[in-house]
């Protein structure tokens, strides 16, 4: 599966939007791009997934550039409970189980 | 309400004693999974199974132990034998994602236990 790089940490004003970046330059044609977020001392939450289009749904946004080498996840309007670690994993999904490889994300602080 | 619980949340244990954490699901899925997270860390898997009576190990399943005796449940036994069992342990399930049958392979975290060595 191939690497991402995201932010360590990054701050969002309450009622914006926040826009989190998530490099994987060696992507293959096969992977997707899926978004985890863990509140802390919780599992981690599935929030959205796509392999070539932007996808949305009524978590947030899936913006996949071009060359499929980055994308941003969107979070519309960012509430207090946003603050999360959000992890950017990419991975094969067709086949049988796989884990996930979960780095070590990018930790957003929403600000009152 | 389908989804998965793991028990307890908190638990301690001394050295050198093994210890059992629970998982259950009712979501009907195939595939279960054990991660471990250390303080500031991402997940690592220690075991997946696929399929009753069957299961792999992960990428650090030194000092730990599973069974896969029905569907609905995968305990996970850390042994004495685990240097450093002080952790956030995490269950999941997910749809097998067997080709043609489903297009991805979302996994569904349980709360987690957090287990502390005393």
């Amino acid at each position: 599966d191939a690497k991402t790089t995201q932010p360590p940490s990054m701050d969002c004003a309450e009622g914006r939007a926040a826009n989190l970046p998530c490099n994987h330059s060696t992507i293959s044609g096969n992977e997707y791009v899926y978004w985890y977020r863990q509140i802390h001392s919780q599992g981690p939450q599935y929030i959205i997934h796509g392999l070539k289009n932007n996808e949305t749904n009524e978590m947030a946004s899936l913006i996949i550039t071009e060359d499929r080498k980055s994308s941003t996840l969107i979070l519309p309007h960012a509430t207090l409970r946003d603050t999360a670690v959000y992890y950017c994993i990419v991975r094969v999904a067709l086949g049988s189980a796989r884990q996930l490889t979960f780095g070590s994300g990018t930790q957003l602080t929403v600000l009152p | 309400d389908g989804g998965i619980t793991q028990s307890p949340k908190y638990l301690f244990r001394k050295e050198g004693q093994n210890v059992t954490l629970s998982c259950e699901q009712n979501l009907n899925h195939d595939a279960m999974y054990w991660y471990r997270q250390d303080p500031g860390q991402g997940l690592r898997l220690i075991y997946y199974s696929q399929i009753v009576n069957d299961f792999q190990k992960g990428d650090i399943a030194e000092g730990y132990s599973v069974s896969r005796e029905k569907k609905e449940s995968f305990p996970l036994t850390v042994t004495s034998a685990q240097k450093n069992p002080t952790a956030f342990y995490l269950c999941a399930s997910s749809i097998t994602g067997l080709a043609g049958v489903s297009s991805y392979n979302e996994q569904f975290f349980g709360p987690g236990t957090r287990l502390t060595v005393l």
